[in-house]
Parts: structure tokens; sequence; C-alpha cells
């Protein structure tokens, strides 16, 4: 029944390592989010794709990378993980464009 | 480009008083959309409420109220007679139609209510 998981829950690491987070909507939506939500739990953008085309990429290093192998997945792998990564990364997915978007439980990523 | 300001950055209240958040935002656009979010201490994020910038009209969802003025650029949400599991932090956010599907989210209010 759930509309948008991901998965691991949590993720403890460390530095210097690579790591993918995985996510999956079953509602049949067109587009697919990464958000990351810091210590302050400010919510920022990271990638945005629509039709597993990659229409937005905000100013993300680029060790991080999304891949959205159809619709319904949208992952996001890190490589060389930093203790800056560590965050909240929510997934989410709207039907199109501009459509309300619905978050998935977050990912809570430790980097030691 | 698009801001969004919630200046309170926390509000504490005693359970059954009414609480209003404030929303300010900022956009040049003339088509833009407007979110409320709660996220609750398990963490997760909770949709409330999505309004278009061409229907102004206040709604109210049980003891939940939205009030969208475009003269001050405010969406403030307003909780009734409030109890303890509206505990959480609250986010407004915006997205515009030039920006595509962007949402900007304001830094948030944690409503504490209190037994």
């Amino acid at each position: 029944d759930t509309a948008v998981s991901q998965t691991p829950k949590y993720l403890v690491t460390q530095m210097g390592n690579d790591k993918s987070i995985k996510c999956e909507q079953n509602l049949g939506h067109d587009t697919m989010y990464w958000y990351k939500q810091d210590s302050k739990k400010f919510l920022k953008i990271m990638f945005s794709y629509n039709n597993k085309e990659l229409i937005i990429n905000e100013t993300v290093p680029n060790r991080f990378s999304p891949k959205s192998p159809d619709k319904a997945h949208l992952n996001l792998h890190i490589n060389s993980l930093e203790l800056g990564d560590s965050a909240v990364y929510f997934c989410a997915s709207s039907q199109d464009l501009i459509q309300t978007q619905y978050f998935g439980p977050g990912t809570r990523l430790l980097v030691l | 480009a698009q801001k969004v300001t919630q200046a309170q950055t926390e509000i504490s209240v005693v359970e059954k008083e009414d609480v209003t958040l404030d929303c300010v935002y900022e956009t040049r656009d003339t088509t833009y959309y407007l979110f409320w979010y709660k996220q609750p201490p398990s963490g997760e994020l909770v949709f409330l409420i999505r309004r278009n910038s061409f229907d102004e009209q206040n709604e109210i969802s049980g003891r939940y109220s939205w009030n969208f003025q475009k003269s001050t650029s405010s969406f403030n949400f307003t909780i009734t007679a409030s109890q303890v599991v509206d505990s959480a932090v609250y986010f407004c956010a915006l997205s515009e139609e030039t920006s595509g599907s962007r949402l900007t989210f304001g830094e948030g209010t944690q409503l504490t209510v209190n037994p």
C-alpha cells in the first residue's frame, strides 16, 4: 500500500565509501525527485526526473548521481561520502510537473 | 527568484488554543502554487494543501484553515482548538510554473502543543 517507499531507512557509513538509496513509487506518477533535509530541517531540491529524463539538477556535487531505470524508480548514488553529506534524503513523486508532490519516509544518512 | 519565509521558528501553545502559522512568499510569476506540509516527530512529510495563484478562496478542512492573500503575498495556516497530535514542523512551499517542478520550502515552524 505504500505510495512512495525508500530503502534503506537508516544508513550509517564511513567517510569515503560509496552508497546508494533506492526509491520506488506505485502511484503511476511521471515525475520523481530527490530532496535533502539538513540538520536545521531545511529542505532543498537536488534532482528531478520526468518520464526518466533529468529536468532539474541543482548545484549538487557530481559525487551525487541519480539514476531512473523506469518511471517508478529513482535511485541516488553517492560516491566518496563526506561528513557534510549527513542528512535526511527524501524521495518524492508527482503526477506531472507542477502537481502535488508526495514524499517517501526519508533516508537518514550518517557519515562517520 | 522564488522565496518562502516562515518568520516563526518555534511556537508553543496549550491544547485547545488556536494557532496561526505565517507564510510569506516572493515570486515574479503570475502562475504559481502554494503548499503546506506537516513533518511530525516520526519524520515523514505529509501533504496538507495545495493552492494555485488564481484561487484566493480560503479553505477549511476540519480544524485546519488556510488564508491566501495575494495582496500581501501570504498563505497563512490556522489550527483551531489545537491538539497534542498537531505538534510537528510545518513547512510552507512554493512552486512556480516557469521553474518546472521545483518546490521551494520555507524554513519551517516547529509547533509544540502542550497538554
